[in-house]
């Protein structure tokens, strides 16, 4: 089984500190996203990175950047966090660029920002 | 304008009945996919089923179908034959667009759907 995980379930951060959510695939696949989910407006993506050391920018980027240095890990940056960042994050990936790929998530970081 | 809305923000249905789920989408290409994921209260995403634009049937997984009327621009899931763990979060999403530089099944989501299965 396709298995992602994400370094914390629940986190709670102060305005203006740095955070990192940590995202880690282990079935090779090539294409990774980040995903923040927020009530009415279902899940909007962030960025996604299709090889180590790419990234695009998804619909929503600002406020935030990426990291992949290594093919199973894809980690979201927030450098300087703010209230309006307070939402669940979802990372997920999938095999390869072919459309039909279905994308698999991992369980979520829900993030609070005080 | 949205490129997938769900109208249906809040469904209920009695077990073992069946349920469709509406989605419409917006797209200029002529290849594009669609996903149905599910996503119970515990909050992982589940992938459901999956349709092309170029399938000339619909695609079905188990109890769930996907009804595509391509002209109409919809996608709804059919789920029969309801089961009280059916209760969740229903999530269309689309892919536009053959293969690109820099992924090729970049999704857009709708807002969702949530199912409430009645006893």
């Amino acid at each position: 089984d396709v298995k992602v995980t994400q370094s914390s379930r629940y986190l709670v951060k102060r305005t203006g500190e740095k955070v990192f959510l940590e995202c880690v695939q282990d079935m090779d696949h090539e294409n990774m996203f980040w995903y923040r989910q927020d009530p009415g407006l279902g899940l909007r993506l962030i960025y996604f990175s299709y090889d180590v050391k790419m990234k695009e920018k998804g619909d929503i980027p600002e406020g935030y950047s990426v990291s992949r240095e290594k093919k199973e890990r894809f980690s979201l940056i927030l450098e300087s966090a703010s209230t309006n960042q307070t939402s669940m994050y979802l990372c997920a990936s999938s095999l390869s660029r072919e459309s039909y790929n279905e994308q698999f998530f991992g369980p979520g970081t829900r993030l609070t920002v005080l | 304008a949205q490129k997938i809305t769900q109208t249906q923000p809040g469904m209920f249905v009695q077990e073992k009945e069946a349920v469709t789920l509406d989605c419409t989408y917006d797209t200029s290409d002529q290849s594009y996919g669609l996903f149905w994921y599910k996503q119970p209260s515990s909050g992982e995403m589940i992938f459901l089923i999956y349709q092309g634009s170029y399938d000339e049937q619909n695609a079905t997984e188990g109890r769930y179908s996907l009804n595509f009327q391509k002209a109409r621009k919809s996608a709804n899931l059919v789920i029969s034959a309801s089961q009280l763990g059916d209760s969740a979060m229903y999530f269309c999403a689309m892919r536009e667009g053959p293969e690109l530089t820099g992924g090729g099944n970049k999704l857009t989501f709708g807002t969702g759907t949530q199912l409430k299965v009645e006893l």
